[in-house]
């Protein structure tokens, strides 16, 4: 079973419409990332928590928002989703002390 | 946050050693070196880290040079699950800080 899992997978939509990408992790970890990756491109970081009351921005936070409902779950909020906001989404966690961050499979989200 | 330069990609064949460069003339004394990996419509994973000791685990080894300017990650047989987009990047050692990615190098494994 997956330790980081994001919901969904694919997402088509339109311009204006409100979206949300949700994670989970079972990895018992304290901070969690969310990035975006455009083709050919590395990725950059949007949000990030390092834990359930810490909320961050990071490089390119205008146009979304999150909430870390629980430790186990961090979601992304697009509140009106326009189409340079196409791209593949990453959740991420890591647990305080240690170096390595997990990602999970990825959310392609297409806004047309 | 300090910069990394590598090369856009690179070739190798199945089986040979892989040396994968990165220069980061303006590191930082707490910065340390991570080295992540993309396989191909894959989240990034995590392959190696170092600060100023040379570095092995199962997956590959982060050579750094004495002044840390640069380092190289050898894979010590490539294979062609290797082939993928190797990340660069420099991690400051205080606890709140994070990872920011650049282009990587795109490693490309011939049979």
């Amino acid at each position: 079973d997956a330790d980081v899992t994001q919901t969904p997978r694919n997402r088509i939509t339109k311009t204006g419409k409100r979206i949300m990408l949700e994670c989970s992790q079972t990895k018992g970890h304290d901070r969690m990332y969310w990035y975006r990756q455009d083709p050919g491109l590395g990725l950059r970081l949007i949000y990030y928590s390092f834990d359930v009351k810490d909320i961050n921005k990071g490089e390119i936070s205008d146009g979304y928002s999150v909430s870390r409902q629980a430790q186990a779950k961090f979601s992304l909020s697009l509140e009106s989703a326009i189409p340079n906001q196409t791209a593949l989404y990453f959740c991420a966690t890591s647990l305080r002390g240690l170096n390595e961050q997990f990602f999970g499979p990825g959310t392609r989200l297409t806004v047309l | 946050d300090a910069k990394t330069t590598q090369p856009n990609s690179m070739e190798s064949n199945e089986e040979e050693p892989v040396h994968l460069p990165c220069n980061h003339s303006t590191i930082s004394g707490t910065d340390y070196i991570h080295w992540y990996r993309q396989l191909p419509s894959q989240g990034p994973e995590y392959v190696i880290h170092g600060l100023t000791s040379n570095v092995n685990n199962r997956m590959a080894s982060l050579a750094i040079a004495e002044d840390r300017k640069s380092s190289t990650l050898i894979l010590h047989r490539a294979t062609l699950r290797d082939a993928a987009v190797y990340y660069c990047i420099l991690k400051n050692g205080r606890g709140y800080s994070t990872l920011t990615f650049g282009k990587g190098t795109m490693l490309l494994v011939s049979p």
